[in-house]
């Protein structure tokens, strides 16, 4: 059964700081998602990582992905607070079209 | 084009009754998901439709059920509702086979009382 995890669940930082965000998951796929989900409302897709090796960024936010060992992270470059949300990982159950998300990481960015 | 929307987008019920929620995809897109968003569970996978036929289901109770017409809406049922029923309802289209251009809907919240 495919799981996914991702770490941290809460995080608190300062604006101007770098931090990343890790989603690990535990079958064989080469696609992951990131979304990012304000409160009350639905997902907003971010990156959609296809391959091995996979790297996408977009403003302040750049997402990568290491199929051999299952693991995507999403890295914050220099936090504003307009980027203060959940992030959701979620990986592509092969065959299944359907997406199994990781727990979510709340980020607040304090300025 | 239009994206994908979600009727009703709020709804009180009182546990033991039914309640259906309803799903336009984008236009084009016949491939159509649902999602239950909780606080405990997180984001679960409920079940997926292509052409009025159900293909993947999550692991759900049988009170959880959906259709598909024929011009790719979709409604999903719930019946007998429990309080941890209460949960955010999102519904997801794409073309057949190409979940990485999924989009999803505002979504469909739903409370019992």
């Amino acid at each position: 059964e495919l799981k996914v995890e991702q770490n941290p669940l809460f995080l608190s930082m300062q604006e101007g700081k770098n931090y990343t965000i890790y989603c690990n998951y535990s079958t064989t796929s080469d696609r992951l998602y990131w979304y990012r989900q304000d409160p009350g409302k639905s997902l907003e897709s971010l990156f959609v990582l296809l391959s091995n090796g996979a790297v996408k960024q977009e403003g302040r936010l750049m997402a990568s992905l290491d199929t051999k060992a299952r693991l995507s992270t999403l890295h914050i470059t220099a936090a504003v607070h307009d980027l203060s949300a959940t992030y959701f990982c979620a990986v592509e159950q092969a065959g299944a079209q359907k997406l199994v998300f990781g727990q979510g990481t709340r980020l607040t960015i304090n300025p | 084009k239009a994206g994908v929307t979600q009727t009703p987008r709020y709804l009180i019920k009182t546990r033991g009754q039914q309640v259906t929620l309803s799903c336009s995809p984008i236009s084009g897109h016949r491939s159509v998901s649902w999602y239950q968003q909780t606080p405990g569970q997180g984001l679960q996978f409920l079940f997926e439709y292509f052409s009025e036929t159900q293909r993947n289901k999550g692991n759900f109770p049988g009170r959880f059920s959906g259709r598909q017409f024929s011009n790719s809406r979709s409604e999903m049922n719930v019946s007998t509702l429990e309080l941890g029923d209460s949960a955010l309802y999102l519904c997801a289209s794409s073309l057949v086979g190409r979940v990485y251009e999924q989009y999803f809907g505002p979504g469909t919240r739903l409370t019992v009382t």
